[in-house]
């Protein structure tokens, strides 16, 4: 498995501002995964970040919107930028371990207001 | 286009009950079935079922995957106050995740 921790765990902005989430993990891994959760729902990829190239993102979501850094291989951070209420959500981070299960973070609860 | 549905959405039993859940896909390229409990915030992983008919345990918890069917159930005996969660079925597909809606299971005492 993995320990990952999440900063902040919960947060409330206003709209049109920035937030940067952080997700740090205990070991060296290849591919971190960002997730949304919005209330109610499943979750749905944002994108996969891999250390020394540019994270791929899933259909509706852009990069300028989600900035994403991938540093080295224990740390990566997510930006929602110019924030809405519609970016109200919980914002996962993930971790491949093993033969493909994910291992998760604790999460980051945001309320934009 | 893949998909992944888990039923029932809710479900509301009995402490000391046992309940099924169920999942079914149709997903290309399919590379494992993943089971997880999510009680707050973060998904916890439960299991992961690559091969048909080898039933996965932990403790009163259990899976088996059905590859031709195209199908998994999570089973879950003698069931306590502390089983409610959501429980979301997840299929493996190179190296993404397909998930499910989820199963609100809640246990009344």
């Amino acid at each position: 498995s993995a320990v990952i921790s999440q900063k902040p765990s919960r947060d409330i902005c206003q709209r049109g501002t920035s937030l940067t989430i952080q997700c740090q993990v205990d070991s060296q891994v290849t591919m971190m995964f960002w997730y949304r959760q919005q209330p109610g729902q499943s979750l749905t990829l944002i994108a996969t970040a891999n250390q020394g190239s540019e994270a791929t993102y899933e259909s509706g979501f852009v990069i300028d919107k989600f900035p994403i850094s991938r540093p080295n291989l224990t740390f990566s951070t997510l930006t929602v930028s110019n924030m809405s209420p519609e970016d109200s959500s919980i914002y996962l981070c993930s971790v491949e371990k093993g033969e493909g299960e994910q291992y998760f973070g604790p999460g980051t609860r945001l309320t934009v207001t | 286009e893949d998909k992944v549905v888990q039923s029932p959405l809710s479900l509301v039993v009995h402490e000391g009950d046992t309940v099924t859940l169920n999942c079914s896909y149709e997903v290309t390229n399919f590379r494992s079935l993943l089971w997880y409990k999510q009680e707050k915030k973060a998904p916890t992983f439960l299991f992961m079922l690559t091969s048909s008919g080898i039933e996965k345990k932990s403790g009163r918890l259990s899976s088996i995957l059905d590859k031709k069917e195209l199908f998994s159930i999570l089973n879950i005996t003698a069931t306590q106050t502390g089983d409610s969660a959501v429980y979301l079925c997840a299929v493996g597909r190179n190296y993404q995740l397909i998930w499910g809606a989820g199963t609100k299971l809640i246990i009344k005492p």
